[in-house]
């Protein structure tokens, strides 16, 4: 089974909600990501974690917040947006981060998120 | 810094029609080469991982190439479902991070 979930399909909130993003993986894979894409354009990192430590965060704005309560899930928590956040938010799985695991990275489907 | 650059950026092939799609890629040291494919306002599909020069994989009509410098996903026959962006990736040795291309767009008309 290579099936990343996630959830809600899509996502329309104002600029003073909040909200969350949720992840989940059962392939037993000790990496999760999180993405964001915007229309044509391939995908941009925001965080990664290992072993549910956050491993890299890339300069993303804090009001993007990753939870990762334990090995199968990942949230991210979303305040105060701004309509450029509008994109599609991608959660990504692999086996590790060590030289050795395979790294091939599986990806849910995605949350379409609008921001107004 | 790495760097990946996808050609075409867009295909439009006739079904039946074979061509190749190319990445080249800049890396200090590769550990893994990645080909997906995307579906509009879905996930990447992971495809093939190509690790070494000269690797090859296949999968129905995609076979996936590697050399030091570039790989191609070739498509043998395709059918109008093969239509879709296909993402290349790269991963080097000191790095988690993956390196997208820009995608190549892939029409395939009946």
């Amino acid at each position: 089974d290579t099936e990343v979930t996630q959830t809600p399909k899509h996502l329309v909130m104002g600029m003073t909600n909040k909200k969350s993003l949720k992840c989940e993986q059962h392939m037993g894979h000790r990496a999760m990501y999180w993405y964001k894409q915007k229309a044509k354009k391939p995908p941009e990192l925001m965080f990664v974690y290992s072993y549910e430590k956050l491993s890299i965060n890339e300069s993303v704005p804090s009001r993007f917040s990753p939870e990762c309560p334990n090995s199968s899930l990942l949230n991210l928590h979303l305040h105060a947006l701004q309509p450029e956040d509008s994109a599609l938010y991608l959660c990504a799985s692999s086996q590790g981060l060590l030289a050795g695991a395979y790294n091939e990275q599986f990806f849910g489907p995605g949350t379409r998120l609008t921001v107004l | 810094e790495d760097q990946v650059t996808q050609s075409p950026e867009a295909l439009r092939l006739q079904e039946g029609e074979s061509s190749s799609l190319n990445c080249s890629y800049t890396v200090s040291g590769l550990r893994g080469l990645f080909w997906y494919r995307q579906d509009p306002g879905k996930g990447p599909e992971f495809l093939f991982t190509l690790y070494s020069a000269g690797e090859e994989k296949e999968k129905e009509r995609l076979k996936a190439t590697l050399t030091k410098k570039e790989s191609f996903l070739h498509i043998t026959a395709p059918k109008p479902e093969d239509s879709a962006t296909y993402l290349c990736a790269v991963r080097e040795t000191s790095g988690s991070r993956l390196t997208f291309g820009e995608g190549t767009q892939l029409t395939v008309n009946p």
